[in-house]
């Protein structure tokens, strides 16, 4: 079955990076984009971008451009998020979601980021 | 950016009762190529990740349960809980994907009364 398994997670200090990897099973990993997604605690959702894993292109939301690194490691069917330079607003769950004809039919079961001094 | 924007914020039900709620957004969401509007809904319980219910503003995903109901066209659309069961409460977020950046709306919450 589809699968997105997603690392575990992550207590950071601001400053310090951070990098959340998102397994694939199930279905031909080039075959679909792969999006991320912030949830800040007790908020909605907020699209971060995409990842075409076809080509390894990324495309980032204006909000998260500069900081935010999406990338690929494509033979192990994973897709990377990468934070720099953690600052205490990036304190949030962050998901991954298969990238389709109908996004987000499939999700990554999130990672829970904490930045702390 | 499309603006969605989901009434009421929140929305106390008890078991059994029928449940609408709605999604507008700021321009249309109808591509007349594909005869669709591309809209889906999404259910998040507390801890979870979201789960699609339903794209297409009006199909429902495989497993759903028929009593999820989605309507709508152009910029005005609604989700349709018939009889909500305790299984439910959680928050729905709807989501445009006619045009690039996809984007959410705040999420309207059951809750129990």
């Amino acid at each position: 079955q589809i699968q997105l398994v997603q690392s575990g997670p992550e207590l950071k200090k601001p400053g310090e990076s951070v990098k959340i990897s998102c397994k694939a099973s199930g279905y031909t990993f080039t075959n679909y984009g792969m999006y991320w997604v912030k949830q800040a605690p007790g908020q909605g959702l907020q699209y971060m971008g995409w990842i075409n894993t076809e080509t390894g292109k990324p495309t980032y939301a204006d909000d998260f451009k500069g900081r935010f690194v999406f990338f690929l490691e494509t033979s192990a069917s994973t897709a990377y998020l990468q934070i720099n330079n953690l600052k205490n607003e990036d304190m949030a769950t962050y998901f991954c979601a298969r990238y389709g004809e109908i996004p987000g039919d499939y999700w990554g079961q999130g990672v829970m980021v904490t930045v702390s001094s | 950016d499309i603006v969605m924007t989901q009434s009421p914020s929140s929305l106390a039900v008890s078991a059994g009762d029928k449940v609408t709620m709605s999604c507008k957004s700021s321009q249309s969401l109808f591509s007349s190529e594909y005869q669709g509007n591309y809209l889906s809904w999404f259910q998040q319980k507390p801890g979870q990740s979201p789960k699609l219910l339903i794209s297409l503003a009006s199909t429902r995903e495989t497993g759903v349960p028929d009593r999820f109901i989605g309507s709508g066209s152009g910029t005005d659309f609604t989700l349709t809980i018939n009889s909500v069961q305790a299984e439910d409460l959680a928050v729905y977020y709807c989501e445009q994907y006619y045009s690039y950046p996809p984007t959410f709306g705040a999420g309207t919450k059951l809750e129990l009364k």
